[in-house]
């Protein structure tokens, strides 16, 4: 199956740095990539849609100056947590969905599942 | 707006009995329906999904869920736990309408496995 690499898997930093996890589409590519933040013993929650070529879809909530999110590429999206403080210690999970492509004859394309990344866990100190 | 509702934060059941997760969900249309399993520290790993067609999906290791329209529910079973079974449970709805970009995810379920 398609695979969604994050990097990195774990990161440490002190309070007001910025730090970059990147998320990777491996064998496919993907026009959409998502971000998701999950906390200890919690679900996921969706922060941003992050649409390659143009600027970030944000959820409510969630500031858009703090999570900076860039999909430069087919292949590649980042997120950058600006001036890190302790409460953005978190679990980071970026989804991916690959573009279906529409065979002649049929109404619509197929549905993709979107696949998830293994995480990037965050802790600022 | 839609949403995903896991009753039972945690479940415990003994290995080779029946695993029964809870997922109901709201949605003006029917939904696009998934679960998603999560180890520890790991991403998540899709284990069915239901998107038309037959309303028993039939997933990897062994699960299956059944669409049931009339009880906007998607339970997710298991005729016999094993031990490696033990992880978190999401389930999660998509808007079929919008093109099924975004997931909703339910609150998880934390299923244990004793021995």
């Amino acid at each position: 199956g398609a695979v969604v690499s994050q990097h990195p898997s774990w990161v440490i930093c002190k309070s007001g740095t910025s730090v970059k996890i990147e998320c990777r589409s491996l064998d496919f590519q993907a026009t959409t990539m998502f971000w998701y933040r999950q906390f200890p013993k919690q679900s996921l929650m969706l922060m941003a849609t992050s649409n390659e070529g143009s600027k970030a879809t944000y959820e409510q909530g969630v500031e858009k100056d703090k999570f900076l999110i860039n999909h430069a590429s087919l292949t590649l999206s980042t997120l950058t947590v600006t001036s890190a403080h302790p409460e953005d210690s978190s679990f980071y999970i970026c989804s991916a969905r690959e573009v279906p492509v529409r065979i002649s004859g049929t109404p619509t394309a197929p549905f993709i599942s979107p696949f998830f990344g293994p995480g990037t866990r965050l802790t600022v100190l | 707006a839609q949403s995903v509702t896991q009753l039972g934060s945690h479940v415990s059941v003994s290995e080779g009995a029946l695993v029964l997760l809870r997922c109901n969900y709201s949605s003006s249309v029917p939904p696009y329906l998934f679960w998603y399993v999560q180890y520890p520290n790991q991403g998540l790993q899709l284990l069915l999904k239901y998107t038309t067609g037959a309303t028993l999906v039939k997933g990897i290791n062994g699960f299956e869920a059944e669409f049931k329209k009339s009880e906007t529910s998607f339970h997710l079973t298991k005729p016999s736990a094993h031990m490696s079974d033990a992880a978190d449970y999401f389930c999660a709805v998509s808007d079929r309408a919008k093109g099924a970009q975004k997931l909703v995810f339910g609150q998880g379920t934390r299923l244990t496995i004793n021995p």
